[in-house]
C-alpha cells in the first residue's frame, strides 16, 4: 500500500520558471517531511525537510508549503536551472527508529 | 567529514546465489538504513539498525537479512538471488536521539541478478 503518493511523474520546465511537485499522504502518523533529489548514478540527497507544525520552509530557491489538514505537501523550485534536472522524491518519517516512505519520484527537467 | 561509503559499487551474481554488501555510516552516526530501488517499486524501506540492533524492518522476505557491528558499520545478505532482486540497494546514515534527524544516502550498490 503506498503511502505516499507524489505527482506530476515526470515535469519539463523551461529554466527560470517554477517547477512545483505535490505529495499527499495517508498516515497521520508521519511526524517529518524531508524531500530530496537523485541525480542518475546517485544516491539522494536531502533537500529541505519540514515539520507538520509548520507551513512553509524556504531555503534558497527551494519551498516546501505543508497543508497538515488536508494531508498534502508540495515543493517548489523557483528560478529552476538545468543543473536541477533530477529525479525528486518527497518521503515522511513515522514512529521509532529512521524508516523513511518514499513517493514514487518525480523526473524533472529544466529545458534552456 | 566522510560521507555513507557502500562497497562494492557493481555486482553481478548468478540466481540462486547469495550476495553480501557493505555499507559504512558517517563517523559518529549511530543508525544504518537499508532501501531498495528499483523503477517499477521505486525506494522502499528494507531495515534499519541501531546499536547492532534490527530497529525496523519493512516488507522484504526472509532471504534479505542485515547485521550491524559495533562500529556502526552494517552489513545486507540477500540469499537464494532471484531475478526481481535486481536493483539499486542503498544505504542510509543518520544520527540518533532527539528529534527527527535526516538520513544520508550512500551511492549504492548496483546489484545485477542473472
Amino acid at each position: 500500500q503506498q503511502q505516499v503518493k507524489q505527482s506530476p511523474q515526470s515535469l519539463i520546465v523551461q529554466k527560470g520558471g517554477i517547477s512545483i511537485i505535490n505529495c499527499a499522504y495517508e498516515n497521520t502518523a508521519f511526524d517529518y517531511f524531508p524531500w530530496y533529489q537523485q541525480f542518475p548514478g546517485k544516491g539522494p540527497a536531502l533537500l529541505i525537510a519540514i515539520r507538520p507544525d509548520v507551513s512553509e520552509k524556504k531555503e534558497g530557491r527551494f519551498t516546501i508549503s505543508f497543508n497538515k489538514s488536508a494531508k498534502q505537501f508540495s515543493l517548489h523550485i523557483m528560478d529552476s536551472q538545468p543543473g536541477d534536472s533530477a529525479t525528486y522524491f518527497c518521503a515522511a518519517f513515522s514512529g521509532g527508529g529512521n524508516k523513511l516512505t518514499f513517493g514514487t519520484g518525480t523526473q524533472l527537467k529544466v529545458e534552456l | 567529514k566522510a560521507g555513507v561509503t557502500q562497497t562494492p559499487r557493481y555486482l553481478i551474481k548468478t540466481r540462486g546465489q547469495q550476495v553480501t554488501l557493505s555499507c559504512s555510516p558517517i563517523s559518529g552516526h549511530r543508525s544504518v538504513s537499508w532501501y531498495q530501488q528499483t523503477p517499477g517499486q521505486g525506494l522502499q524501506f528494507l531495515f534499519e539498525y541501531f546499536s547492532e540492533t534490527q530497529r525496523n524492518k519493512g516488507n522484504f522476505p526472509g532471504r534479505f537479512s542485515g547485521r550491524q557491528f559495533s562500529n556502526s558499520r552494517s552489513e545486507m545478505n540477500v540469499s537464494t538471488l532471484e531475478l526481481g532482486d535486481s536493483a539499486l540497494y542503498l544505504c542510509a546514515s543518520s544520527l540518533v536521539g532527539g528529534i527527527r534527524t535526516e538520513a544520508f544516502f550512500g551511492q549504492g550498490t548496483r546489484l545485477t541478478v542473472v
